[in-house]
């Protein structure tokens, strides 16, 4: 069974750095590329990065590029993401989703539960 | 940049069949496949459609999804409606700059 167990979520001020994780099981996690997809209170789903299954290609939404980093460890089944420079609009809950390909294109299969991330002083 | 417009809600009577629209800012939707997500209050989101019209196995075919070309837009149909159909569905499709776009979601109502 396909498992994604975010963790890391906090309560942080503005400015400040939080790491997330996701731990990955069931599945042959290297094979895979993985996303981060947030989504504020309220609010609807923002794409956030993506990284390839061996790191070559990593993406960033223009929202967090230069302040997020995502990475992962093959060995660990576990992906990441560094945030700093943590402003009040980053607040929102955090999945992450694996990313398959279908016949013609990609799509996510399956999504962590999330974790909570708030940015506030 | 590419934005995906959804209506903010619909609602419908069980039994009924429903449609949600997904919008395109520009160009051709048709230019890329689109997703559906349903995402039930306090869950994760799970796929109902993929490539406009194919449903992963688990969905039931009550789902189904279409692209209208000329109208720049996609559609997400859910006939015979039920109470556990009651939920946010999000399009999804693709950007130059920004990789993958969602639509701001439409809160359907089962009543």
């Amino acid at each position: 069974e396909v498992q994604l167990v975010e963790s890391g979520g906090a309560l942080v001020q503005p400015g400040g750095s939080l790491r997330l994780s996701c731990a990955a099981s069931g599945f042959t996690f290297s094979n895979y590329s993985m996303n981060w997809v947030r989504q504020a209170p309220g609010k609807g789903l923002e794409w956030v990065s993506y990284i390839s299954g061996r790191s070559s290609s990593i993406y960033y939404a223009d929202s967090v590029t230069g302040r997020f980093t995502i990475s992962r460890d093959n060995a660990k089944t576990s992906l990441y993401l560094q945030m700093n420079s943590l402003r009040d609009e980053d607040t929102a809950v955090y999945y992450c989703a694996r990313r398959v390909r279908g016949t013609y294109s990609y799509y996510f299969d399956y999504w962590g539960q999330g974790t909570l991330v708030t940015v506030s002083s | 940049n590419f934005m995906l417009t959804q209506p903010h809600s619909v609602s419908e009577s069980p039994g009924k069949t429903v449609t949600i629209s997904c919008t395109g800012s520009s160009g051709s939707i048709a230019s890329n496949y689109v997703q559906w997500y349903q995402q039930r209050p306090g869950s994760a989101p799970t796929t109902v459609i993929y490539e406009n019209n194919q449903r992963p196995s688990g969905v039931p075919d009550r789902f189904s999804g279409s692209i209208d070309s000329s109208s720049k837009s996609a559609s997400l149909t859910i006939s015979g409606l039920k109470t556990e159909d009651e939920a946010d569905y999000y399009c999804q499709s693709y950007d130059s700059t920004n990789l993958w776009v969602f639509g701001g979601g439409t809160k359907l109502t089962v009543l």
